[in-house]
């Protein structure tokens, strides 16, 4: 069974760093490129960040780039995303997605609630 | 990265069949074959229903079908259900490397 297990989220201060972690399970973690989506409470889903296959090739919304870096480690089947510089409007639900010939979102985690605020 | 524009909402009775657009621009829908739609419950994660515009992942009902035409991509459900009803979204590939989704439909069954 395929499994995808985001974990990190807290409350945090504007201006405030944080690192979530996506654990996965059920598949071979590095044949895939892998994706972060948030969700403000409330709106819609955002497309954040994705990661090749070993890591060297990266891309950002823009509304990210700068601030938050997308990494992985094969070796613990684990997909991250550092948060920087962290705003309000960064506060969402943050889900890991799986990548997938032609798309990506063939399966999703719970999503992990990272809230800004003072 | 200008999110792609989707109706608010689209209602439709029992057994009906609906059709929500998405458009964007030449450097998203319109450059590439590349349009996802994903369902969403509320509380819930996203489903990918549809992916490289109208191939529909296994599992996903047949009822669901896609198509793209330009700049615009359309999600149709045929023979509307009571559990269709949420919120959808496309998302399309960009010519910088990245993804975009729309804001989103509100599908209601009457």
């Amino acid at each position: 069974e395929i499994q995808l297990v985001e974990s990190g989220g807290t409350l945090v201060q504007p201006g405030g760093s944080l690192r979530l972690s996506c654990a996965v399970s059920g598949f071979i973690f590095s044949d895939y490129w892998m994706h972060w989506v948030r969700q403000a409470p409330g709106k819609g889903l955002v497309w954040v960040a994705r990661i090749n296959l070993d890591g060297s090739t990266t891309n950002y919304a823009d509304s990210v780039k700068g601030r938050f870096t997308i990494s992985r480690d094969n070796a613990k089947n684990t997909l991250y995303l550092e948060m920087n510089s962290l705003r309000a409007e960064d506060t969402a639900v943050y889900f890991c997605a799986k990548g997938r010939t032609g798309g990506f979102g063939d399966y999703w985690g719970q999503g992990t609630l990272v809230t800004v605020s003072s | 990265q200008s999110a792609l524009t989707q109706p608010a909402s689209v209602s439709g009775s029992p057994g009906q069949s609906i059709t929500i657009s998405c458009t964007g621009t030449s450097s998203d829908v319109g450059a590439y074959k590349y349009v996802s739609w994903y369902q969403q419950h509320p509380g819930k994660a996203p489903k990918l229903m549809l992916y490289e515009v109208s191939n529909r992942p296994s599992g996903v009902s047949n009822r669901f079908s896609g198509s793209k035409s330009g700049n615009t991509a359309s999600l149709t459900i045929s023979g509307l259900q009571a559990e269709d009803e949420a919120d959808y979204y496309c998302a399309s590939y960009t010519t910088t490397s990245t993804w975009v989704f729309g804001g989103g439909t509100k599908v209601t069954v009457l």
